[in-house]
């Protein structure tokens, strides 16, 4: 069981807005930034967010992030069939001294 | 062309060893921590351990403590992984990354399988 915890699954429709949770503890999120990356099966995992809530260039504005206390948001808006694919969440926990991911979220476009 | 390429992964017997390498192109692997990061078949994400830019510290996911050692080589940027004592949960795909500087960049080796198996 992570010490940062991500719902198993979502979903939406093309061109819904869909959120994912990323709850987290003080010696984690509450103290340190939230990464979030995306990975499309067999690949490598691929960054979206860093800094809570900054892009990297070239990530598209539909994607946005947002942290409050010891939890964090993923958002996606205007969603695309090529969303479809498995998000985690990630920090350094000060407590552990390890970069503690959550657990991940599988997201399917229905 | 930015590249992390590892190597190193195969099958091992439970109680044996593995050196997996990655090697960086196209960027300054001094400038960044680096971490390995492995994922189990049909599993999440689990970060293994991670090394400072002149390796003076190092930190480690309490799993592999004691059996892993990473370590890195600046001048011929690279970096390592020594696995001994290798158990049959630590099977899965080692990713090699960069997890510092993220608004400079983030890169991703494609990975190596380990299989641990007897």
């Amino acid at each position: 069981q992570s010490v940062v915890t991500q719902p198993p699954s979502a979903s939406g429709t093309p061109g819904q807005r869909v959120t994912i949770s990323c709850s987290g503890s003080n010696s984690n999120i509450g103290r340190n930034t939230v990464n979030w990356f995306k990975q499309l099966p067999g690949t490598a995992p691929q960054l979206l967010i860093y800094n809570n809530n900054q892009r990297p260039s070239g990530v598209p504005d539909r994607f946005s992030g947002s942290k409050s206390g010891t939890s964090a948001s993923l958002a996606i808006s205007g969603l695309q069939s090529e969303d479809e694919a498995d998000y985690y969440c990630v920090a350094w926990d000060v407590s552990l001294n390890v970069w503690v991911f959550g657990g991940g979220t599988k997201l399917t476009v229905l | 062309e930015v590249q992390l390429v590892e190597s190193g992964g195969g099958v091992v017997q439970p109680g044996g060893s593995l050196r997996l390498s990655c090697a960086a192109s196209g960027f300054t692997l001094s400038s960044y921590w680096m971490s390995w990061v492995r994922q189990a078949p049909g599993k999440g994400l689990e970060w293994v351990a991670n090394i400072k830019q002149d390796g003076s510290e190092k930190y480690y996911v309490g799993s592999v403590r004691g059996r892993f050692t990473i370590s890195r080589e600046n001048a011929k940027n690279s970096l390592y992984l020594q696995m001994n004592s290798l158990r049959v949960e630590d099977t899965a795909v080692y990713y090699c990354a960069t997890t510092s500087g993220w608004s400079s960049g983030n890169y991703w080796g494609q990975g190596t399988l380990v299989t641990v198996s007897s």
